[in-house]
């Protein structure tokens, strides 16, 4: 099955700074890819998604890029701010209309300093 | 006009105990998740359902069974209870024959608490 890994699992930075969180994965027949934010106390939501066709998508100050080839995918936040602190998931998806299993990597937990 | 409701929001129960944790979803999808979220936040996949198939993580005792009384339902029932069941459990639904829609909506998550 799927295996996702995610790094790192605490990131700390300052107000205003860039934040990246790093994937990788393990199947190749992985076509989709989703960020979910959590916050504290709160349930999963989803910031932003890519498929495996897509390079590099932007939504404001969040964007995720995808290399295939290298199994791979990153989450760059700019200019963070306070309200971006929460716990944030990547996860990967092998979605075919049949059977649809989104495998979660363990999550990175971002605090931003004001 | 919650889209993904679960009750009940926290559960306390006592070691050995069964109990069942309720799921529905208004947005008309076609498939259904459990997931356990630890003490350390990990999101493990419990089960995926439609109407079709039954998707189970090996990992999962059979003392977790999940029970599908109509396409919007999916309630999570758990026996003999142990204290490494804590956690919260989150329910969440998908469109995956809609490609584009895949996206994981989440219910509020249930924190279960074995005494």
């Amino acid at each position: 099955g799927e295996n996702v890994e995610q790094h790192p699992s605490t990131l700390s930075v300052q107000e205003g700074d860039s934040a990246v969180i790093k994937c990788t994965y393990s199947d190749s027949a992985s076509n989709y890819f989703p960020w979910y934010k959590q916050e504290l106390g709160k349930r999963p939501q989803l910031i932003i998604d890519i498929r495996s066709n897509v390079g590099e998508k932007k939504d404001q100050r969040i964007a995720v890029t995808l290399n295939k080839t290298a199994k791979h995918f990153s989450l760059h936040i700019t200019e963070t701010q306070p309200e971006d602190s929460a716990v944030y998931f990547c996860a990967a998806t092998h979605s075919s209309g049949g059977s649809y299993i989104p495998t979660f990597g363990r999550g990175t937990s971002l605090i931003v300093h004001p | 006009d919650t889209a993904v409701s679960q009750t009940p929001k926290y559960l306390v129960t006592q070691m050995g105990n069964d109990k069942s944790i309720k799921c529905e979803q208004n947005l008309g999808h076609d498939t259904m998740y459990w997931y356990k979220q630890d003490s350390k936040k990990f999101l493990k996949i419990m089960f995926s359902y439609n109407n079709k198939e039954l998707i189970i993580n090996e990992t999962v005792p059979n003392r977790f069974s999940p029970k599908s009384p109509d396409k919007a339902h999916l309630n999570l029932h758990i026996n003999s209870l142990e204290l490494g069941d804590s956690a919260v459990y989150f329910c969440a639904s998908s469109q995956i024959r809609d490609r584009g829609n895949e996206k994981l909506f989440f219910g509020s998550g249930t924190q279960l608490s074995v005494l």
